[in-house]
C-alpha cells in the first residue's frame, strides 16, 4: 500500500521560504514509472500543479511559480522536497504531495495546510 | 498553458439521477485526461484516466468519454457518496492543469 504524508511548518511569514517533506512508503521513489509531485490548493479554489521529479532528478515546474520553486529528493531516505522561495499571501494553501503515475495522480498525502501570515 | 473549464460550476441532483459533466480543453490533448473526486477535507481521488479508463476499484456506475478538447464524465445512478467536487486534469504537456471544478450537491 503506498502511503505519501506530508511534513513541514504550517507558518511562513511573507518573503520567507516555505519547505516541505514528503516521505513516501510502498514505492520507491527511485522508481521510472512515477514522477513524484507537488499540488497545492488554495481554499476554495482548484488544485494547482506545482511540479516534479522524476527518478533521474529531472524535473518540471508550472511555469507560473518556476522563479521561485524547486524540488529535490533523498533516495536513501525515500523522500522528496519542495521549496518555495519569497512567498507571499497568496501561496496561502493546503499543500499535497503526490505519485504522477503519467496517466493521472494515483495516490495522494493527506494534504498539509499552510498559512502565509506575519 | 493548457486552459481547462469544466460546465457546469455547480449541479443539483437527486440519488439514483444520471449526471453528467463536461470538461474542454483550450487546445488538442489527445485523450490525456484524468477525473477526480474530492470530498471537504480531503485529498482527490483518481477515478479516470486517458480520458476513459476506470481507476481500479472505481465503480462502474462512472464513466468517462471524449477525445481532442471535448470530455464528458457521467455518473449513472448518483449514490449518496457521490455528493462531492469534481475536477479533470489534463497531462498532455510535460505540466498538468486541473479545471476548476463541478460541485454536485443535492
Amino acid at each position: 500500500q503506498v502511503q505519501l504524508q506530508e511534513s513541514g511548518p504550517g507558518l511562513v511569514k511573507p518573503s520567507e521560504t516555505l519547505s516541505l517533506t514528503c516521505r513516501v512508503s510502498g514505492a520507491s521513489v527511485s522508481s521510472g514509472n512515477y514522477y513524484w509531485s507537488w499540488i497545492r490548493q488554495p481554499p476554495g479554489k482548484r488544485p494547482e500543479w506545482i511540479g516534479y521529479i522524476f527518478y533521474t532528478g529531472s524535473t518540471n515546474y508550472n511555469p507560473s511559480l518556476e522563479s521561485r520553486v524547486s524540488i529535490s529528493a533523498d533516495k536513501s531516505k525515500n523522500q522528496f522536497f519542495l521549496r518555495l522561495t519569497s512567498v507571499t499571501v497568496a501561496d496561502t494553501a493546503v499543500y499535497y504531495c503526490g505519485r504522477d503515475a503519467l496517466d493521472g495522480i494515483d495516490n495522494w498525502g493527506q494534504g498539509t495546510p499552510v498559512t502565509v501570515s506575519s | 498553458d493548457i486552459q481547462m473549464t469544466q460546465s457546469p460550476s455547480t449541479l443539483s441532483a437527486s440519488v439514483g439521477d444520471r449526471v453528467t459533466i463536461t470538461c474542454r480543453a483550450s487546445q488538442n490533448i489527445n485523450i490525456w485526461l484524468a477525473w477526480y473526486q474530492q470530498k471537504p477535507g480531503e485529498a482527490p481521488n483518481l477515478l479516470i484516466y486517458k480520458a476513459s479508463t476506470l481507476e481500479s476499484g472505481v465503480p462502474s456506475r462512472f464513466s468517462g468519454s471524449g477525445s481532442g478538447t471535448e470530455f464528458t464524465l457521467t455518473i449513472s445512478s448518483l449514490q449518496p457518496g457521490d455528493f462531492a467536487t469534481y475536477y479533470c486534469q489534463q497531462y498532455n504537456t510535460y505540466s498538468r492543469t486541473f479545471g476548476q471544478g463541478t460541485k454536485v450537491e443535492i
